[in-house]
């Protein structure tokens, strides 16, 4: 079974752009949740999708914005990128979205310059 | 705020010997609590993780014990192998919300 699949891998933006996140859930999990991790801040809950309907958010400005398509596939839209910005972005998916089942993808890791 | 707090920063403990990492917590309705392991270039996996009805969970080598009434709890690695070398993260959620991660101990096992 695969695991959760995140793309790309690597990512390198300017400051003000803005980007896109794609996140592949396991077969079959119908919550995907993102989270975002720094040296300094540690990992980060930003919100969590269930059956295409955001359920949490996260402590985040809302230039920071998802969505999950009825395949359950999910993506993160970041708007007018800052430095800080820069992050390993990590996808996590779950059966049922309780927090016990889940399972981290590899990460997307963003630099913005 | 932080609502886990994590420690030690980081840990290098010899092959063989036991590995020890602390958090607490400040929220008291957080109902579960799991300690997830991170290698290089990967995401955190989940390891082992307890509820706050037991005071001690053991998987193998890897026990959770839990101070409801401290908010502690603590990882054990116990005969601590160089590939157990990673990040680990304890973290505490509660309801539906998402994970509250501490910030993290990088463990280094010498062999």
């Amino acid at each position: 079974k695969a695991g959760v699949t995140q793309t790309p891998r690597y990512l390198i933006k300017t400051r003000g752009q803005q980007v896109t996140l794609s996140c592949s859930p396991i077969s079959g999990h119908r919550s995907v949740s993102w989270y975002q991790q720094t040296p300094g801040q540690g990992l980060q809950f930003l919100f969590e999708y269930f059956s295409e309907t955001q359920r949490n958010k996260g402590n985040f400005p809302g230039r920071f914005s998802g969505r999950q398509f009825s395949n359950s596939r999910s993506e993160m839209n970041v708007s007018t990128l800052e430095l800080g910005d820069s992050a390993l972005y990590l996808c996590a998916s779950s059966p049922d979205s309780r927090v016990e089942k889940l399972f981290f993808g590899s990460g997307t890791q963003l630099s913005v310059l | 705020q932080q609502q886990v707090k994590q420690s030690p920063q980081s840990l290098i403990v010899q092959k063989g010997g036991i590995s020890i990492i602390n958090c607490a917590y400040e929220n008291t309705a957080f109902d579960y609590f799991p300690w997830y392991q991170q290698f290089p270039g990967k995401g955190p996996a989940l390891l082992i993780a307890i509820r706050p009805d037991v005071s001690e969970k053991k998987e193998g080598r890897f026990t959770i014990s839990f101070n409801k009434s401290a908010k502690q709890f603590s990882l054990h690695i116990m005969d601590s192998q160089p590939g157990d070398s990673a990040t680990y993260f304890c973290a505490a959620s509660w309801g539906a919300d998402g994970l509250t991660f501490g910030k993290g101990t990088h463990l280094i096992i010498q062999p």
